[in-house]
């Protein structure tokens, strides 16, 4: 079975705090993704990574930025953390050049921003 | 313009009935994925069943099934036989196969399921 772990499910920090949350897939695969999990709003992609060191912009990549310096783990960073980043966040890896490539999901972090 | 639209407010449907969740999509491109995934309560997004654009025949997955309907742009997911443990928020996602982030996938707002005992 694929595995994708995040590094918390939960996690309170203050405004302006650097604030790191780290994914981590055992299945080998290229590609791995962001997203933040809003009431109403579904899933919004923030970065993924198609190989290690690099990186694309998703849908809503302001206030954030990502590292990946290894195949296996994808790092989200919030270089200021502010209220409006209060959310649920998931990881995903998968998702490969074929069609039927499905993405698979970590089990997410509720990050709180007081 | 949203290119997936789940517009049900929420669902509810009596154990062991068939329900069924919509979704629409809008592309101009011939070559695309669609995927339905599952999230209860615990968070984790659970991927149920997909369909690919030139597929002929219409997904099944145990008690999932898709009735993709391409000329009406619609993608709904039908639940046979619903259990409890089918109460959740379920998604509808598309690939579009053609743009260079071919990975990407694109999610609706998601359904709310509950199933009563």
């Amino acid at each position: 079975d694929v595995k994708v772990t995040q590094s918390s499910r939960y996690l309170v920090k203050r405004t302006g705090e650097k604030v790191f949350l780290e994914c981590v897939q055992d299945m080998d695969h290229e590609n791995m993704f962001w997203y933040r999990q809003d009431p109403g709003l579904g899933l919004r992609l923030i970065y993924f990574s198609y190989d290690v060191k690099m990186k694309e912009k998703g849908d809503i990549p302001e206030g954030y930025s990502v590292s990946r310096e290894k195949k296996e783990r994808f790092s989200l960073i919030l270089e200021s953390a502010s209220t409006n980043q209060t959310s649920m966040y998931l990881c995903a890896s998968g998702g490969g050049t074929v069609a039927t490539d499905t993405q698979y999901f970590g089990p997410g972090t509720r990050l709180t921003v007081l | 313009a949203q290119k997936i639209t789940q517009t049900q407010p929420g669902m509810f449907v009596q154990e062991k009935e068939a329900v069924t969740l919509d979704c629409t999509y809008d592309t101009s491109d011939p070559s695309y994925g669609l995927f339905w995934y599952k999230q209860p309560s615990s968070g984790e997004m659970i991927f149920l069943i997909y369909q690919g654009s030139y597929d002929q025949q219409n997904a099944t997955e145990g008690r999932y099934s898709l009735n993709f309907q391409k000329a009406r742009k619609s993608a709904n997911l039908v639940i046979s036989a619903s259990q409890l443990g089918d109460s959740a928020m379920y998604f509808c996602a598309m690939r579009e196969i053609r743009t260079g982030a071919n990975s990407k996938l694109t999610f609706g707002k998601g359904i709310t399921l509950s199933v009563r005992p």
